[in-house]
């Protein structure tokens, strides 16, 4: 089945010691989000891909980076965790993001949750 | 209404009993509503996605009503099961963008 995984599930790091999250596609998507969700809180879009066009939110740290190296693909770096980075961190996919004119529906992974010691 | 709200927090029925929540979303510059399904441990799944003041959906017992012009949907839950219990999440987008503005969901517990 065409589906969005996410790599690990569950992630245990330091304060301050860099850890990167993984998502892969096999729906061949052009859209690719990072959502963060914490306790209790609404899933907030951190940033998202248009293809290769990196499109940050205006309120996102500069500690959390991306990647996407190809079309299957895309990152998550935090560069210094702190102990209010601990969350759940959910990627998701979409065809063209409803840029052609329709309606698009997100395809979420399961996400990872994140421990900050 | 700036953001989208939902309520209640969390629910607790019983197997059997009928159940509904809300999503209000702001409804100026309104686009789309969606309804995703949140299990423990697994992927949030797409339930429904609705554009039209008045669009009603259904998929098995569980339904979905919009109302564009004061900005709020409902879902509903027919005869709950156990396998229901999940938290529910809507979101909301505007005209202008392709992001899709989240609530904190409610989160059902359907004991048997």
């Amino acid at each position: 089945d065409a589906m969005v995984i996410q790599n690990p599930r569950y992630q245990v790091t330091q304060f301050g010691k860099p850890v990167t999250l993984s998502c892969s596609q096999t729906l061949n998507h052009n859209v690719m989000y990072w959502y963060q969700q914490k306790s209790s809180q609404a899933p907030k879009l951190l940033f998202h891909y248009y293809d290769k066009d990196f499109n940050n939110e205006a309120d996102t740290p500069d500690n959390f980076q991306s990647r996407r190296p190809n079309t299957s693909f895309c990152f998550l770096d935090i560069r210094s965790p702190g102990l209010g980075d601990a969350a759940m961190y959910l990627c998701a996919t979409s065809r063209d993001g409803g840029r052609g004119g329709a309606v698009d529906t997100q395809y979420f992974g399961p996400g990872t949750r994140l421990t900050v010691l | 209404i700036l953001n989208v709200e939902q309520s209640p927090q969390s629910l607790h029925v019983q197997e059997g009993d009928s159940t509904n929540f809300t999503c209000s979303f702001p409804s100026s510059n309104f686009y789309a509503l969606h309804w995703y399904r949140w299990e423990t441990a697994k992927s949030p799944e797409a339930l429904f996605v609705m554009t039209l003041n008045g669009d009603e959906k259904k998929k098995g017992r569980i339904s979905a009503t919009l109302n564009t012009k004061e900005g709020y949907s409902y879902l509903y839950i027919k005869g709950s099961q156990p396998e229901d219990s999940a938290t529910y999440l809507c979101a909301s987008r505007s005209y202008n963008t392709d992001k899709l503005i989240f609530g904190t969901g409610t989160r059902l517990q359907v004991f048997p």
